[in-house]
């Protein structure tokens, strides 16, 4: 059973960068059918994708995050991660590292980690 | 960019009757890569159909996607009390992928 675990900082500070690692479990993250990828839910909101990577580093971003985003995949320790610059009270959510289809289940969210809630704030 | 718009916003019904959510896109999503979300409170999100009408892995049969071009539908037959919960549509195209605002399903 593959699962997907977020792990970082739960307080960020604004300006500063917010970084969260995804370890998989269960699969190996160098395969050609998916991407991994990140969504935040701010408190009471909806879902928002961020963007997500493919295990040879290439990478989609949504364009309203695109210039403070970057994503990074580590196949090695079968991980990728999550870092956004210059956050702003906005950018407190609920963060989530998912799966994305590629060529199974192509354009789904087919695994979710739990989440993990980061809060910027002084 | 696709903008998805669902309605309603929330959706007042009882255990047993049958629910018609609707999901519109801002233009044609002829790719057919439209996919549905339950997220239930406190839980991540739970993918529920995808290729806008097949079930996801382990999915009951009351729940069923249908609709083409700009307008899109997740219907559940007979509601138990599990299924209510706050759905999303979510579409790919483009290298982007997007999601409706959701509709809160709740109990009357």
């Amino acid at each position: 059973q593959m699962q997907l675990h977020e792990s970082g900082p739960g307080l960020v500070r604004p300006s500063e960068t917010l970084s969260l690692t995804c370890t998989v479990s269960g699969d190996p993250i160098s395969t050609s059918s998916y991407f991994w990828g990140w969504v935040r839910q701010p408190p009471g909101g909806g879902l928002e994708w961020i963007g997500n990577a493919y295990y040879t580093g290439s990478t989609n971003f949504n364009p309203s995050l695109k210039s403070r985003v970057s994503i990074s995949v580590d196949t090695s320790k079968n991980q990728f991660a999550l870092n956004v610059s210059s956050v702003t009270a906005a950018d407190t959510a609920v963060y989530y590292c998912v799966r994305q289809g590629r060529t199974l289940l192509r354009g789904t969210f087919d695994n979710w980690g739990l989440g993990t809630l980061v809060t910027v704030s002084s | 960019e696709i903008v998805l718009t669902q309605s309603p916003g929330t959706l007042s019904l009882s255990p047993g009757e049958r629910a018609t959510l609707s999901c519109g896109a801002s233009q044609s999503i002829s790719s057919g890569y439209l996919a549905w979300y339950q997220q239930k409170p406190g839980q991540s999100p739970r993918l529920l159909i995808y290729g806008v009408s097949s079930r996801a892995a382990g999915i009951p049969d009351r729940f069923s996607g249908s609709g083409s071009g700009t307008d899109f539908t997740l219907t559940i037959s007979r509601l138990e009390p599990e299924d209510f919960a706050v759905y999303y549509c979510q579409v790919f195209g483009s290298s982007l992928w997007t999601f409706g605002q959701g509709t809160k399903l709740d109990i009357k």
